[in-house]
């Protein structure tokens, strides 16, 4: 069965600090792993990580993915109280199209 | 904002009613997706539609339908409500399926059945 395991699943850390969280995952026939990072609302969409896009980078933010070890990293440079936040890192499973959701990393970020 | 709206933001109503969640795509994306968000279950995927046609299901009770209309929007409808069904229910949309396009989510009805 296909499964999505994030860790930790909760830290706390100060403003300017860097975090790093952790996604592995087990899914036949791999096409696609997504970040989002949800508020008090709606998981907004961080990333994007394919096999022939393994880097991405936006501000802050970055991920890599690890196709051999079955892995991937969102790392956040800098924190800002704004980052505190639930991420969450999906797959879709094989021949399907819906997503796999971790249970999530709580990240928050005291001033 | 991801494009993606869905009304009402709120619902409360009491068990046994039934109620209809309306989601409207992001301009251009033909494939929606329901999820269900409880405080214990996380993010758990319902229905997936495309183009008018439903494309997978996951754990949606018998109790709930959904569909998606001509032009594109979708309403999920939950019916025989019980108070386990209280939960956040996300829309989302992408522009075609296949695990290669992300999904926008929308803000999400809090359902509250008393």
């Amino acid at each position: 069965e296909d499964k999505v395991v994030q860790s930790p699943l909760s830290l706390v850390v100060h403003e300017g600090d860097t975090v790093t969280l952790n996604c592995s995952y087990e899914v036949t026939n791999f096409r696609s792993l997504l970040w989002y990072k949800q508020e008090k609302k709606a998981p907004t969409f961080l990333f994007m990580l394919t096999s022939s896009g393994i880097e991405k980078k936006s501000g802050r933010l970055s991920s890599i993915l690890d196709k051999k070890e079955l892995f991937s990293i969102l790392n956040i440079t800098a924190t800002q109280t704004g980052d505190s936040a639930v991420y969450l890192c999906a797959v879709p499973p094989f021949n399907d199209y819906k997503l796999s959701f971790g249970a999530g990393t709580t990240v928050t970020v005291r001033a | 904002d991801s494009g993606v709206t869905q009304t009402p933001k709120h619902l409360i109503t009491a068990t046994g009613q039934r109620v209809t969640l309306r989601c409207s795509p992001r301009s251009g994306d033909l494939s929606v997706y329901w999820y269900q968000q409880s405080l214990d279950q996380g993010l758990q995927f319902l229905i997936q539609y495309y183009n008018g046609e439903e494309r997978a299901k996951g754990n949606i009770l018998e109790r709930f339908s959904a569909q998606q209309f001509p032009d594109l929007h979708s309403e999920l409808n939950l019916s025989s409500l019980e108070l386990g069904d209280s939960a956040l229910y996300f829309c989302a949309s992408s522009v075609d399926a296949g695990g290669f396009y992300e999904q926008y989510f929308g803000p999400g009805t809090r359902l509250t059945v008393t």
